[in-house]
């Protein structure tokens, strides 16, 4: 079965400061992966995603994140950290298919101190 | 905006008394899936339905119902809410196809009372 490890459960940064976020997947074959962000009080936002091809991916809100087959890893990165992107950040992987279900990884919450 | 859209943000409910939770999407997308989210917790997956056939997680309690009178709207029951019912409620959408991709709604904090 399909897993994802958010090792961090919660960090802290300054504003301006880069941030990485670390999620680890296990799954046999090439996953699909996602991140969603989730601001108290609200649903999930889609950050970014990947399928196939290029493993750097951009997304929304400046981030960025790299596919890494041999890490079995997919990190979320953002050079310039706002206080605005003090979160919570999930971390998903969906087997190959047509709607197959998403496992989430167990969040990391992010702070950003000014 | 293309949307999906969770009515009502929030809800309290006493012990035992029915509720039901609401979502429509303008994205009309086959799929949409009803979530659990308690506190810091990751979302779980209580069902989906893909067009008009329901699929139900293994571990769901028989006290979530969800129906889905067309493609636009889809409704989460709980037939006698316990004080662990207590969450929130996350609706998403997806379109079913190869690079399926599921957004969320804004959700319905739903408190047990």
């Amino acid at each position: 079965a399909q897993s994802v490890t958010q090792p961090d459960i919660h960090i802290t940064v300054s504003e301006g400061a880069s941030l990485e976020l670390r999620c680890n997947y296990s799954y046999g074959a090439t996953p699909y992966l996602f991140w969603y962000v989730q601001s108290p009080g609200q649903g999930l936002q889609l950050l970014l995603k990947y399928f196939s091809g290029d493993t750097l991916v951009q997304g929304i809100k400046g981030f960025e994140a790299e596919f890494k087959r041999s890490q079995s890893s997919f990190n979320l990165r953002k050079p310039s950290v706002h206080w605005s992107d003090a979160a919570e950040y999930f971390c998903a992987v969906r087997e190959t298919g047509t709607a197959s279900k998403l496992t989430f990884g167990t969040g990391t919450r992010l702070q950003v101190t000014l | 905006d293309a949307m999906v859209i969770q009515n009502p943000r929030y809800q309290v409910t006493q012990f035992g008394k029915p509720v039901t939770l609401s979502c429509s999407q303008t994205l009309n997308h086959n799929v949409m899936y009803w979530y659990q989210q308690k506190s810091s917790q990751a979302p779980k997956l209580l069902f989906h339905y893909y067009d008009k056939d329901f699929n139900n997680e293994a571990d769901t309690p028989d006290n979530f119902q969800s129906r889905r009178p067309n493609t636009s709207f889809c409704f989460l029951d709980i037939r006698s809410p316990g004080l662990g019912d207590t969450a929130m409620y996350l609706c998403a959408t997806s379109s079913g196809g190869v690079t399926d991709t599921q957004y969320f709604g804004p959700g319905t904090r739903l408190t047990v009372l």
